[in-house]
């Protein structure tokens, strides 16, 4: 079965350290990989995919078909990067997303 | 800039009672979806929505829960007889149309469903 994994619940950093989070996806065909993010009380957005191979808010995601992992990365970190996030995975024809767990990136001041 | 909305934000109902909780999509959206999220736990798809019929349903959507479009703008979960473990979060999900790759799903903020 299709599944995303987020190891960590927590991240923690300070302000201006670089930020990495970590997904690992098991999906047998060519995946289709995004982050969400959920900021404190707001709605789930997207935040990046990785078709686009764009970056937003400084945040950049690699694809690694070998190590089956779609990452999270930004170099330095923001306060207001504070937030939820969650990797997703896309499967088949009809649009389902499967999601981690989830990782709540903490930056401190 | 035009957002999914989502009626009721918060659900209290009796085990074994009803609900229908509803969305209103953005407006020239084709894709739909229900997720849930029950507390601590990860968003789980229910079921994807399409040209007014399901496309696709997981294990948890059993006989219990239906959708529908009826009017052509509200999409609605409807839980015939809610159970105690019914209580989650549930996101309504809207994506516009286009070739089927992925494009953005939009959700909704969600409505927070307890059953006593």
């Amino acid at each position: 079965a299709q599944r995303v994994t987020q190891p960590e619940k927590l991240l923690s950093v300070f302000k201006g350290a670089p930020v990495e989070l970590k997904c690992n996806y098991s999906y047998s065909g060519s995946p289709e990989l995004f982050w969400y993010v959920q900021y404190s009380r707001q709605r789930l957005q997207l935040l990046l995919r990785h078709i686009s191979r764009e970056s937003i808010k400084g945040f950049t995601a690699d694809l690694n078909k070998g190590e089956t992992s779609f990452h999270l990365k930004k170099p330095f970190a923001q306060e207001e990067d504070s937030a939820m996030y969650y990797c997703a995975s896309g499967s088949g024809n009809t649009g389902k997303l499967i999601f981690g767990q989830g990782t709540t990136l903490q930056v401190k001041p | 800039e035009p957002e999914v909305t989502q009626t009721p934000s918060h659900q209290v109902t009796q085990m074994g009672q009803e609900v229908i909780l509803r969305c209103v999509p953005i407006s020239n959206h084709l894709y739909f979806y229900w997720y849930r999220q029950i507390l601590g736990q990860k968003v789980e798809f229910l079921v994807s929505f399409y040209n007014n019929e399901i496309s696709e349903k997981s294990e948890i959507f059993d006989d219990q829960f239906s959708v529908e479009r009826p009017d052509g703008s509200n999409f609605t979960l409807k839980i015939r007889s809610t159970k105690l473990e019914d209580s989650a979060m549930y996101f309504c999900a809207t994506e516009s149309s286009g070739t089927r790759n992925y494009n953005e799903q939009f959700f909704g903020p969600g409505t927070r469903l307890t059953v006593l």
